[in-house]
């Protein structure tokens, strides 16, 4: 019954050092969405999946990288950390369609000092 | 764009009602969504209405939608401490469509 698991949860990293940050859902969902939040912004999605194979820029995708490596898996790569992608990171996955809502991870709090 | 709004703050007394609210502007809308966030945790779908309908009950959350205004509110009957938290509105425009959200609105409940 694990849902949505990211991983790490949190995490510090110094300007310019790269990372992976991973999501898995044993659901069998299609749709894989990684968006993050940040204060009076509400949540903003970064890169998608609409598809196993298949991935689409959102509406902040610069400076982030995703792969689908299977149904399963979704993951984020930031190549190059900078201080404003400080911000909470969350995944979500949902059946094609989305009628039944999207099913959110626990989160990644990330801070690029 | 797409585009949610909400107000960012609501304060009620226990037992109360409130009622949040959210407008957004994307008229092809197909599924709207309330979601509840619990401080230093994710989103928790609480429920969600096909834009083809008026009105959704589940228990004590009603769901309101009046599309011609592009208008969507969220009431919780007998509200209680453990309500506190921030409330996201959602909407999507079905298939394989992303959510655009709200910035969400903080209910505060006070016993």
């Amino acid at each position: 019954n694990a849902g949505v698991t990211q991983t790490p949860k949190f995490q510090v990293l110094k300007t310019g050092q790269s990372m992976t940050l991973q999501c898995a859902q044993d659901m069998n969902h299609n749709s894989m969405y990684w968006y993050r939040q940040d204060p009076g912004m509400g949540l903003r999605l970064i890169y998608y999946s609409a598809s196993e194979g298949t991935t689409d820029k959102g509406e902040v995708p610069n400076g982030y990288n995703v792969s689908r490596l299977n149904k399963r898996e979704f993951s984020l790569r930031l190549e190059s950390a900078a201080p404003s992608q400080t911000s909470v990171y969350f995944c979500a996955s949902t059946r094609t369609g989305g009628a039944n809502g999207y099913t959110f991870g626990s989160g990644t709090r990330l801070t690029v000092v | 764009g797409e585009d949610v709004e909400q107000s960012l703050f609501l304060s009620v007394r226990e037992g109360d009602s409130s009622v949040i609210n959210c407008t957004y502007t994307d008229s092809s809308s197909t599924y709207l969504y309330w979601y509840k966030q619990e401080p230093g945790a994710g989103l928790q779908l609480l429920t969600y209405i096909f834009s083809n309908m008026d009105m959704k009950q589940d228990q004590r959350l009603t769901v309101l939608l009046n599309k011609k205004d592009k208008h969507l509110s969220l009431r919780i009957a007998d509200t209680q401490t453990g309500d506190s938290a921030i409330y996201f509105c959602a909407e999507s425009n079905s298939g394989y469509s992303t959510l655009t959200f709200g910035k969400g609105t903080m209910l505060l409940v006070s016993p």
